[in-house]
């Protein structure tokens, strides 16, 4: 069973754009991120909700909007998409919120902006 | 957040260890370290953490100096799917800080037959 899953695995899309990537866990966990990992492999958290609430908003573009509908999925919707999204993104959860929690990656969206 | 060092990259022969170090000298006292590793074209995965005694799981083990000023991740038989990235994280200590992994560059740990 997949603890972590993200839908699509690829995606290529024009310049200008919306998308959505979705994300779902079934380890029953509290707490979902997003990280975006770009063309030099380095990864950064992007968002995190605990609960559906918003608990950590790193300096991303208006344009990217995440949402909870529950604490078992946290989407991505990217408008007016551009190049410089192209990136992977990764969707994590974990147990609770605190810092001494471990997180589970999903297995990524491999975003082409074209 | 506390930066850590790794060496960029290493090699293993096949069934040694591998000893990767980690620098983390400003580590504040309830900071823990972290290690997750990530294999060619898939999600970081958990290895171990730590705050100041050694730790040891089915993976690997954690040896921590007593200054907690670096760390050593011990892989004890490596096999070629142990080739991955190797990141290094120092936890924040709380506060608005909550879940925020910060990664960096990792070590390239290459395992050759």
């Amino acid at each position: 069973d997949t603890a972590v899953s993200q839908t699509p695995k690829y995606l290529v899309t024009q310049m200008g754009n919306d998308k959505s990537i979705k994300c779902e866990q079934n380890l029953g966990h509290d707490t979902m991120y997003w990280y975006k990992q770009d063309s030099k492999k380095f990864l950064k958290i992007m968002f995190s909700y605990n609960n559906k609430e918003l608990i950590i908003n790193e300096t991303v573009p208006n344009r990217f909007s995440p949402k909870s509908p529950d604490k078992a999925h946290l989407n991505l919707h990217i408008n007016s998409l551009e190049l410089g999204d192209s990136a992977v993104y990764f969707c994590a959860s974990s147990q609770d919120r605190g810092w001494r929690e471990t997180q589970y990656f999903g297995p990524g969206t491999r975003l082409l902006v074209l | 957040d506390a930066k850590t060092t790794q060496p960029p990259s290493m090699d293993c022969a096949e069934g040694r260890a591998a000893n990767l170090p980690c620098n983390h000298s400003t580590i504040s006292g309830n900071e823990y370290v972290y290690w997750y590793r990530q294999i060619h074209s898939q999600g970081p995965q958990y290895i171990i953490h730590g705050l100041k005694n050694n730790e040891t799981n089915e993976m690997a083990s954690l040896i921590i100096t007593e200054d907690r000023k670096s760390s050593t991740l011990i892989l004890p038989h490596a096999t070629l799917r142990d080739t991955a990235v190797y990141y290094c994280i120092v936890s924040p200590a709380g506060g608005t800080s909550y879940g925020k992994l910060t990664f960096g560059q990792g070590t390239i740990l290459t395992v050759h037959p």
